[in-house]
């Protein structure tokens, strides 16, 4: 089966610009993740969503950072504007059905803000 | 929340040693660990879980004991191989509203095989 697809896979950008990412799920998987990894941490849940519907959403500085998942398969998570503290790696993950299911990971995108 | 804590943070073994990695949670209500093992510039990958109604389980030369009381769980790798070495994390689940669960990731313990 394919995997999870993210795009672009490298981003750099000047702080207080815009910027998008996409991640195309495993096809089936209901749950999909997106997470922030800054070098040398673990990963840290942005959001997750169920299907088309937000689960959680607590670390997500929503001032900045807004996300979609469109009609519950594909979704995108955007940053606006950026700081230079939102340097890090973007992971979409899905699960078949919630958290108890693995996680299957995309490759992620660096973002770097100059 | 859950406050999940992972140590060590850097680990070296020599190749054909054993490496154990620990983690603590604080939400008794966890149910579900998984491990990730996330190599250098890759993704992470499931390698091992484990559920609350059991307190060990091995897969090959990685196993998992979980202890509920002490609200803490560990890594076994046996006989390493250059190619453990990587970046392994712990997670732990927390319950959220309506019967849905996150996962919250430990820090991550960077271990190095020395051939």
């Amino acid at each position: 089966e394919a995997g999870v697809a993210q795009s672009p896979r490298y981003k750099i950008i000047e702080k207080r610009q815009s910027v998008a990412f996409w991640c195309n799920p495993i096809s089936g998987h209901a749950t999909l993740y997106w997470y922030q990894q800054i070098l040398g941490q673990g990963p840290k849940l942005l959001i997750q969503f169920q299907n088309n519907g937000v689960v959680d959403d607590s670390q997500l500085p929503k001032d900045r950072f807004s996300a979609e998942r469109l009609k519950g398969v594909d979704s995108t998570l955007k940053i606006q504007p950026a700081k230079l503290e939102d340097s890090a790696v973007y992971l979409c993950a899905s699960s078949l059905a919630g958290a108890r299911y693995e996680q299957y990971f995309g490759p992620g995108t660096r973002l770097t803000v100059t | 929340g859950e406050n999940v804590e992972q140590h060590p943070s850097t680990l070296s073994v020599q190749e054909g040693d054993s490496a154990v990695i620990k983690c603590t949670y604080s939400d008794s209500a966890s149910n579900y660990f998984p491990w990730y093992k996330q190599e250098l510039g890759k993704r992470p990958q499931l390698i091992i879980d484990i559920r609350s109604n059991v307190g060990e389980k091995k897969d090959q030369r990685i196993a998992v004991t979980l202890n509920k009381t002490a609200k803490h769980f560990s890594l076994h790798i046996t006989e390493t191989q250059p190619e453990d070495s990587a970046v392994y994390f712990c997670a732990a689940t927390e319950a959220l509203h309506f019967g849905n669960e996150k996962l919250t990731f430990g820090t991550g313990t960077r271990l190095t095989i020395i051939p």
